[in-house]
């Protein structure tokens, strides 16, 4: 079965603690994308790669960094830097960044609670 | 990204009634896609459309990419109960392929 896995579903923190949330895809996706949500909002970009090995900003980087050393990997670092990090956090794939397909593929969400 | 105005913010159905929202943008989309996110889950693709005037259904779901480019609309038939849930707009700007999200249609079983 092909799609997107993150990891856990709910993450607790205590405040100035990094936390990493995992991110996983086997659709043979090239582009990736990671959004927060808040309530009664849409989705507000974190950062997005359309490479393996690169990766740029998004709207709302600040306090957030990631990497992509593997096509299906991931993953998001909450730094102790993001002012209010509780949150629920998606992540995303899609066929390419650019192109004709657009459609983005969603993971299941990872609820972040920092106290 | 570019915020999208969607409406209405949120809507009772009652089952078998047919519910329409719509979004629009200040700028022309070359891509209109329509999503449902369930309580603590994420989105999923519902519809995708990508040429101006096109009308696609999905099952009781039909929705159409506005000829200006500047909006789209979904319309859900014979509403059932588990329609409810948050439908998200979502389009990508003529000059920039990132997806920009309106901030959702909540619905909710009319008691």
């Amino acid at each position: 079965d092909g799609g997107i896995t993150q990891s856990p579903k709910y993450l607790f923190r205590k405040e100035g603690q990094n936390v990493t949330l995992s991110c996983e895809q086997n659709l043979n996706h090239d582009a990736m994308y990671w959004y927060r949500q808040d309530p009664g909002q849409g989705l507000r970009l974190i950062y997005y790669s359309q490479i393996v090995n690169d990766f740029q900003k998004g709207d709302i980087a600040e306090g957030y960094s990631v990497s992509r050393e593997k096509k299906e990997s991931f993953p998001l670092t909450v730094t102790s830097a993001q002012k209010n990090p509780t949150a629920f956090y998606l992540c995303a794939s899609s066929k390419r960044a650019g192109g004709d397909s657009y459609e983005q593929y969603f993971g299941p969400g990872t609820r972040l609670t920092v106290t | 990204g570019q915020q999208l105005n969607q409406s209405p913010q949120s809507m009772f159905i009652q089952e078998g009634e047919d519910v329409s929202m719509n979004c629009t943008s200040s700028s022309i989309f070359n891509t209109w896609l329509w999503y449902k996110q369930d309580p603590g889950e994420g989105p999923v693709l519902l519809i995708a459309l990508y040429k101006a005037g096109e009308l696609t259904s999905n099952g009781r779901l039909t929705a159409q990419f506005g000829i200006t480019r500047k909006d789209s609309f979904l319309n859900i038939s014979a509403s059932i109960p588990s329609d409810v849930g948050i439908y998200f707009c979502a389009g990508h700007p003529n000059n920039d392929y990132k997806l920009s999200f309106g901030a959702g249609t909540t619905v909710t079983v009319r008691a």
